[in-house]
């Protein structure tokens, strides 16, 4: 069964750093790209990042450019989301997804929240 | 960027209505167009990709039309299980934008 598994939300400074890490079982990680996209409890969906195969190539909503940064360890599974200079407007919860060419999510984990507050 | 916009954001339908919600694009993104559902608590879970093609598992009352920028997610009988938020999503430019979302309550 394909799972996604989000983890490190937490409640931090505004300011603060925070890494989020998506670990991935029962497909081929290394076949798929990954996003990152937010969610505002009641709000909208909103796109953060998404990384290719091999990790190399990356993009970013402007929102978060210069400040998150999206990586991948393919012999662990896992995705990561490094965030830094967290500001209240990042609070959010923050899913994963697996694509195949890097647009459409197909699968998503249930998400972890992150708090940006003093 | 991309903006999309879907109407209506909120409608009130009764079990087996035919149901339709509507995505505007504000250019051309051929059919670069998702659309996902999302229950209370839940993750989103991919319906339509491609504008109309359906997602392994999904029910076919669901079905998706449009190219350009205009498109449509149709469902032909709503069931219980259909209410939920409907969102529609651009994958032909980043940044990735989705529309703001239609839910669908219980009349």
């Amino acid at each position: 069964e394909v799972q996604l598994a989000e983890s490190g939300g937490a409640l931090v400074q505004p300011g603060g750093s925070l890494r989020l890490a998506c670990a991935a079982s029962g497909f081929t990680f290394s076949n798929y790209w990954m996003h990152w996209v937010r969610q505002v409890p009641g709000q909208g969906l909103v796109w953060v990042s998404r990384i290719n195969t091999d990790g190399v190539s990356t993009t970013y909503a402007d929102s978060v450019k210069g400040r998150f940064t999206i990586s991948r360890d393919n012999a662990k599974n896992t995705l990561y989301l490094q965030m830094n200079s967290l500001r209240a407007e990042d609070t959010a919860l923050y899913y994963c997804s697996t694509s195949v060419h890097g647009g459409y999510s197909e699968t998503w984990g249930q998400g972890t929240m992150v708090t940006v507050s003093s | 960027d991309i903006q999309m916009t879907q109407s209506p954001s909120s409608l009130s339908a009764s079990v087996g209505d035919r149901v339709t919600i509507t995505c505007r694009a504000s250019q051309s993104i051929s059919n670069y167009l998702n659309w996902y559902q999302q229950k209370p608590g839940k993750a989103p879970k991919l319906l339509i990709y491609a504008a109309s093609s359906l997602q392994s598992g999904v029910p076919s009352r669901f079905s998706g039309s449009g190219s350009g920028t205009d498109f449509t997610l149709t469902i032909s009988s709503l069931q219980p299980e259909d209410f939920a938020t409907y969102s529609c999503q651009q994958t032909s430019s980043t940044p990735l934008t989705f529309g703001g979302g239609t839910k669908v309550e219980i009349k």
